[in-house]
């Protein structure tokens, strides 16, 4: 099984719909990420968390807002869906490696979302 | 100016042979650097941290140059598998927030 999953894998909305995409991890970790991609631009992070009780904004957090219900569920939430929306988004999770060092981020399979 | 610049390419590539592509980082106080690796229409993934000293796995080898703040990765006897899209990844002084680039395409063709 998947250490990192994320629901739904593809989704069609309509503009002003609320959408949540869900993403599970069992490998433990307690920081978890959630960031989107747009071709040619790389990923960009939306939101982050590293604790249940912890909330960050990322780059591009504006029309999202997210929930940390447990250490091993983050989901992402999209209020009032528009167009530029359209994206595949990508949940991650990591864990501290060490003083001084960088944690590695291990991805979901990503959810396609398409904003009519 | 974009934090993380790469060449798109497509990088084409014969089968044996070596390609190598940079990655131009704006952000000067940035600590770690690391390669992805993301097939298509899929999750990326850790292909290597780069250091210093300039690291090797492989046929693979990263270089970190801080003066000109660039990073670099170069693959040797090029395989079908190696096709895919290469991530830069920057992280600054906190470590835990990356950075990406936009990826460099490399299709190794027989």
């Amino acid at each position: 099984d998947a250490d990192v999953t994320q629901t739904p894998r593809n989704r069609i909305t309509k503009t002003g719909k609320r959408i949540m995409l869900e993403c599970s991890q069992t490998k433990g970790h307690d920081r978890m990420y959630w960031y989107r991609q747009d071709p040619g631009l790389g990923l960009r992070l939306i939101y982050y968390s590293f604790d249940v009780k912890d909330i960050n904004k990322g780059e591009i957090s504006d029309g999202y807002s997210v929930s940390r219900q447990a250490q091993a569920k983050f989901s992402l939430s999209l209020e009032s869906a528009i167009p530029n929306q359209t994206a595949l988004y990508f949940c991650a999770t990591s864990a501290p490696s060490g003083r001084g060092s960088p944690d590695t981020q291990y991805f979901g399979p990503g959810t396609r979302l398409t904003v009519l | 100016r974009k934090e993380v610049e790469q060449d798109p390419g497509p990088f084409n590539v014969p089968e044996g042979a070596t390609v190598a592509f940079n990655c131009t980082y704006s952000n000067s106080a940035s600590q770690s650097f690391f390669w992805y690796r993301q097939d298509c229409r899929k999750e990326p993934k850790l292909l290597m941290s780069v250091y210093s000293s300039g690291n090797e796995d492989g046929r693979f080898t990263a270089q970190l140059n801080r003066a000109s703040q660039y990073i670099s990765l170069l693959i040797r006897d090029s395989k079908l598998s190696d096709s895919a899209t290469y991530l830069c990844v920057v992280s600054g002084a906190a470590g835990n927030k990356l950075t990406f680039g936009g990826g460099t395409r490399v299709l190794v063709k027989p």
